[in-house]
């Protein structure tokens, strides 16, 4: 079935390091993609899609390539602050599905 | 404000006594779903609304009903709570299901534990 993967954590970064949370997929169809976010106590919300192969999904400064020959969405992010720390999520929606699959989470914990 | 508001938040409660854990939203969406959220599991869907009168099962049904009689309200009920229900409920809405689009606006969680 439909599956995502996605590194685990935590991951710990110093403030302005280069951030790369690895992310891959298995669909059977053409899958778009997402990552969320979920900071402490909150709900999920959308940080960034891709809905074809080579799209670049960006958002408040973090940025994702939708790869389908290495079936990948790697997060990345070139300076990360100590507000980026959170939950992040990696994951897929195929039409006939009527959901969205995600990955198990990674947690990032940037250091002041 | 749109939003998607669960209730309760926090709920610790006895094996077999029974509960619901009610979803709200706002923003006239077609589209709800339950998730649950267990530590290395991710988020798993427990149910699915496609609109008014029409649900069904997500990957992890098992233990748990849902209703769905008017648009705004998707209530998720645990009929007989057991231990291994304790977990983080999620409940997300959408305009209607595009896998296109495919955002979801999520409640703030629901942490229920089981005794």
């Amino acid at each position: 079935g439909d599956s995502v993967t996605q590194m685990e954590g935590p991951v710990t970064l110093s403030e302005e390091a280069f951030l790369t949370i690895n992310c891959t997929y298995t669909a059977t169809g053409y899958p778009s993609l997402f990552w969320y976010v979920q900071y402490p106590g909150e709900g999920l919300q959308l940080l960034l899609k891709a809905t074809k192969a080579d799209d670049k999904g960006s958002n408040k400064g973090f940025e994702a390539t939708y790869r389908k020959e290495t079936t990948s969405f790697h997060l990345e992010k070139g300076s990360v602050q100590v507000s980026d720390s959170a939950v992040y999520f990696c994951a897929l929606s195929v039409g006939g599905g009527f959901k969205t699959i995600f990955g198990a989470g990674t947690r990032l914990f940037v250091k002041a | 404000e749109a939003q998607v508001t669960q209730n309760p938040r926090y709920l610790i409660t006895v094996t077999g006594k029974k509960l619901t854990v009610t979803c709200s939203q706002n923003m006239n969406h077609e589209y709800m779903s339950w998730y649950r959220q267990d530590p290395g599991l991710g988020l798993r869907q427990i149910y699915y609304s496609m609109n008014v009168e029409v649900t069904d099962k997500g990957d992890v049904p098992e233990g748990y009903k849902v209703s769905r009689k008017e648009k705004r309200n998707f209530p998720l009920i645990l009929e007989s709570p057991s231990p291994n229900q304790t977990s983080l409920y999620f409940c997300a809405s959408s305009p209607k299901w595009d896998a296109d689009t495919g955002e979801l606006f999520f409640g703030e969680g629901s942490r229920l534990t089981v005794l």
